[in-house]
């Protein structure tokens, strides 16, 4: 399996521009996490899928961001307008969701460095 | 509030020494904790992962403690190589489902020849 996909790997855009991150979870895994990783705050939950349904955003910053699950394969991490705050790794990851109680390893992406300038 | 915190911040060693990082966390219900190792410019990749009822994990020349009585981890790293310099991070898994994972800053090693 080539592991979890994420394209770009480096994006340079200017503030106000619309930013679309992109990302492939491995094959049969039902949950997908996007995430934001900087210097000073480390790496953060911006939202959870499972089985392509949104179950927790509350790391969403503001309405700037949205992300959708069109289906199993592809999610997609959206900023408009974009920020210079908003400069800083963003990875997806993905998890294979079992019984209940039992411990799912998360497989991280190789991120997408986003320079807003 | 859920924190996890790391210590030391970043360590530099020789190459063939051992060391020990710490993880401190507040995290309630605590799920599970794991360490993942993360190169630069790549993603976090797993190391260990421990339930509250395991005190030790292994994989390879890292070795993961837990006392979940003090809510304290370590990893310690034996005989360490050029290839252990990375960032280690500290994740605990928060909440009944364990998907709520709070992550420590990570400590930076280099390790020197």
């Amino acid at each position: 399996d080539a592991g979890v996909i994420q394209s770009p790997r480096h994006e340079v855009t200017e503030m106000g521009q619309e930013v679309t991150l992109r990302c492939k979870p491995i094959s049969g895994h039902n949950s997908l996490f996007w995430y934001r990783q900087t210097m000073m705050r480390g790496l953060e939950l911006l939202i959870y899928f499972n089985n392509n349904v949104p179950i927790d955003d509350s790391g969403m910053p503001e309405d700037r961001f949205s992300a959708k699950m069109p289906n199993a394969s592809f999610s997609t991490l959206k900023i408009q307008p974009s920020e210079p705050r908003d400069s800083a790794v963003y990875f997806c990851a993905s998890s294979l969701e079992s019984l209940a109680g039992a411990i799912n390893e998360q497989f991280f992406g190789p991120g997408t460095r986003l320079t807003v300038l | 509030k859920n924190q996890v915190e790391q210590s030391p911040q970043s360590l530099i060693i020789l190459e063939g020494k051992n060391c020990t990082l710490q993880c401190n966390y507040t995290v309630s219900p605590f799920s599970n904790l794991r360490w993942y190792k993360q190169d630069t410019g790549r993603g976090p990749v797993s190391l260990t992962i421990m339930t509250f009822s395991e005190n030790t994990k292994s994989n390879g020349r890292y070795t993961a403690t837990l006392d979940a009585d003090t809510k304290q981890s370590s990893l310690h790293i034996t005989a360490s190589q050029l290839s252990d310099s990375a960032s280690y991070i500290c994740v605990v898994s928060a909440g009944q489902a364990g998907t709520a994972l709070i992550f420590g800053k990570g400590t930076t090693l280099s390790v020197s020849s």
